[in-house]
Parts: C-alpha cells; structure tokens; sequence
C-alpha cells in the first residue's frame, strides 16, 4: 500500500521569504501523480501543484514549485515570496494514475505554515 | 474544474442520532468521494460513490455507519448514523474531473459535524 509523510507538522516563514515543505512517499508503482493541496482554515482544500510522476521537470504554479526526486521518492513544495494568504494546512497527496475507486487520494499528515509579518 | 457545495456547512448533534450530509457538483461527475479529516487530522477515505451502482467503502468503514446514496451525476449524500461523540470531524465531499490527460479531484467545503 501507498504511504505519504510529512516529517514537519509545523512550518513558519517571514512574509516575502522562501520556505520548503517536505514530504517522502513509498510506492511500488512507476506512474502516478502527486499533489500539494492548501487548506486555509476556511477549510476549503485547493490544489496548489500537481506533478505527474513520468514528467522529469518539476512543476511550477506562479510562487509555488516543487522539487521531485522519484528514486529518493521525495516531492517537497518551495514556496517563494511568502505572502501572509500562504499561512494554511499544507497537504501532501498521492494518487496511482489509474482511476476507480483506486483513484482516490492518499494525504500525508499535514504542514501547518504560519507566515510572519 | 468543479464548484462543489455541501450542506449543512455545520452541526451540532446528540448522540445517537443521524446526521445526512449533501454534496451538489455544477457540473456531471462519475467519481465522487467522500473523506472525514478528525480534528488536527488529515484527510482519510470513507467510500467512493459512482452512479447507479453501491458505494465501495475502506477498511474500517461500513454501509450501516456511513451510508451513502448516488441518485444522479451530480448530487450524493453520506449519512453519520447513530452518532457518538468519536463521530466529530470535518466531512468532505470531492468530485473526480478529466483535466486535459490527467485527473483532478475537488473538494467541497467541508461539514464540521460536533456530537455531543
């Protein structure tokens, strides 16, 4: 079975720096997808970034890029010029490619970023 | 992309009742997903609901407890059934969508269910 961890259950940051978010994941498939979601305590999940795990380039959103690394299976989040909207529970998501009830997401536990003025 | 809402938006219930919470998508979707996040945690599955055919539920979670219902494309509801207080979470619905060669799932806003 697919696993998702996220070692960092609390994250801060001063507003216009640059933080990273870690997350490790263990699968014995080769194609899958990977997601970063951001829950504001509006409680409303939002996709941040989604990487498909046959693309080598690391998927940038704006601020928001990740680095992935499949044979360390490792997919942190970078978030530059941090904006105090960023504060939010930060999710980690595993996803096999194939759909079905096997398409539903696997999170890790979460991130809680706080962003200082 | 999907607006999805769901209703109530929040509860307080006493133990023992039912609670059934509603999740309407504005656009058809095969794939629905129901997940409870407890307090403080993360996002655990509950059952996947496709149209027309019975609700396949995860380890550790049973029709008579969660049922769910799919009339249509764009409508389902879970039900929290006989509720204890071990029942108080965040209830989310989500939607599967075809995203050019990918998939992608939204989320609804979420049901805070407290049992007291």
């Amino acid at each position: 079975a697919q696993t998702v961890t996220q070692s960092q259950p609390e994250m801060s940051v001063q507003e216009a720096e640059t933080v990273t978010l870690s997350c490790t994941y263990d699968t014995s498939e080769s194609d899958y997808y990977l997601f970063w979601y951001k829950q504001p305590p509006s409680r409303q999940m939002i996709l941040v970034i989604r990487q498909e795990a046959y693309k080598q380039q690391n998927a940038t959103e704006n601020r928001f890029s990740v680095n992935f690394q499949k044979a360390a299976k490792s997919f942190s989040l970078k978030i530059s010029d941090s904006q105090l909207g960023d504060a939010a529970m930060y999710f980690c998501a595993y996803r096999t490619r194939y759909g079905g009830s096997q398409g539903n997401l696997i999170f890790g536990k979460g991130t809680k970023l706080s962003v200082k003025p | 992309s999907a607006v999805i809402s769901q209703k109530p938006s929040r509860d307080i219930c006493q133990r023992g009742t039912s609670l059934t919470i509603q999740c309407q998508v504005d656009s058809q979707v095969t794939m629905m997903f129901w997940y409870r996040q407890q307090p403080g945690q993360s996002l655990t599955l509950i059952a996947t609901a496709n149209q027309g055919s019975e609700a396949t539920y995860e380890s550790g979670f049973v029709i008579d407890k969660f049922p769910i219902s799919r009339p249509n494309l764009t409508f389902s509801t879970l039900t929290v059934s006989n509720m204890s207080p071990e029942d108080s979470s965040i209830y989310l619905c989500s939607v599967e969508v075809f995203s050019g060669r990918t998939n992608e799932q939204f989320f609804g806003p979420g049901t805070r269910l407290t049992v007291l």
